[in-house]
């Protein structure tokens, strides 16, 4: 059973601050991980997409990706109240195909 | 550039008619996917698709519940004798052929059945 954990929240996080957003995943072998926004009423939006372990940045989010201890997150820095949100883990796994499996998501706050 | 069109963005039904979601992928885009959000619940996978052709309907409900990618025209979503458990959001999500893992949401529609 492949399944996408997530802290549903919410956090709460003053402005400029750094919030962080984590993930866990079930099963090994995954392959793609992304991390989408998404604001209330709205479509899922992709911020980033990691594969392989370590660190990956752009702008002032970072993704972080540890395929031993199976969790991925997200960094978002210098925390803006246009980052308030919705944000969604997904995992692809090898051998499901094209198929996302996503978090329930964690609901962010960024107070002014 | 269009991105993914959903329409129609909102519908509503009576249990018991029927519900026609379509998509239109991105301009380049010949994969898509449909994607079902339920209240205060995560994304749930139904059914990937290409020109013709379904990949893969593992999440597709067994009865009720169809899709389809002709070769000309958008994909179609249907949902048959619809029930109150319908209600959701369904968004569909495209990606170009050589990189499934690029995909890209639309607006989504949101379905309230009465």
């Amino acid at each position: 059973q492949k399944e996408v954990e997530q802290n549903s929240g919410p956090l709460s996080v003053p402005e400029g601050a750094i919030a962080s957003l984590n993930c866990t995943y079930s099963d090994r072998g995954s392959q793609s991980f992304f991390w989408y926004r998404q604001y209330s009423g709205k479509s899922p939006e992709l911020i980033m997409s990691i594969y392989s372990n370590g660190d990956k940045e752009d702008g002032r989010f970072t993704a972080q990706l540890n395929k031993a201890s199976q969790y991925v997150s997200l960094l978002i820095r210098d925390s803006q109240p246009s980052d308030s949100a919705t944000y969604l883990c997904a995992v692809n796994w090898l051998n499901t195909g094209n198929q996302f499996y996503f978090g329930t998501g964690t609901s962010l706050t960024v107070i002014p | 550039n269009a991105g993914v069109m959903q329409n129609p963005r909102h519908l509503v039904r009576r249990r018991g008619q029927e519900a026609r979601l379509r998509c239109s992928p991105m301009k380049g885009h010949s994969h898509v996917y449909w994607y079902r959000q339920l209240p205060e619940e995560g994304l749930k996978f139904m059914v990937y698709l290409q020109k013709e052709n379904i990949i893969d309907e593992s999440g597709m409900p067994k009865e009720r519940f169809s899709a389809e990618f002709p070769k000309e025209g958008p994909s179609i979503l249907r949902i048959q004798q619809v029930v109150r458990g319908d209600s959701a959001a369904y968004f569909c999500a495209s990606s170009p052929p050589d990189d499934y893992n690029e995909q890209f949401f639309g607006p989504g529609t949101r379905l309230t059945v009465l």
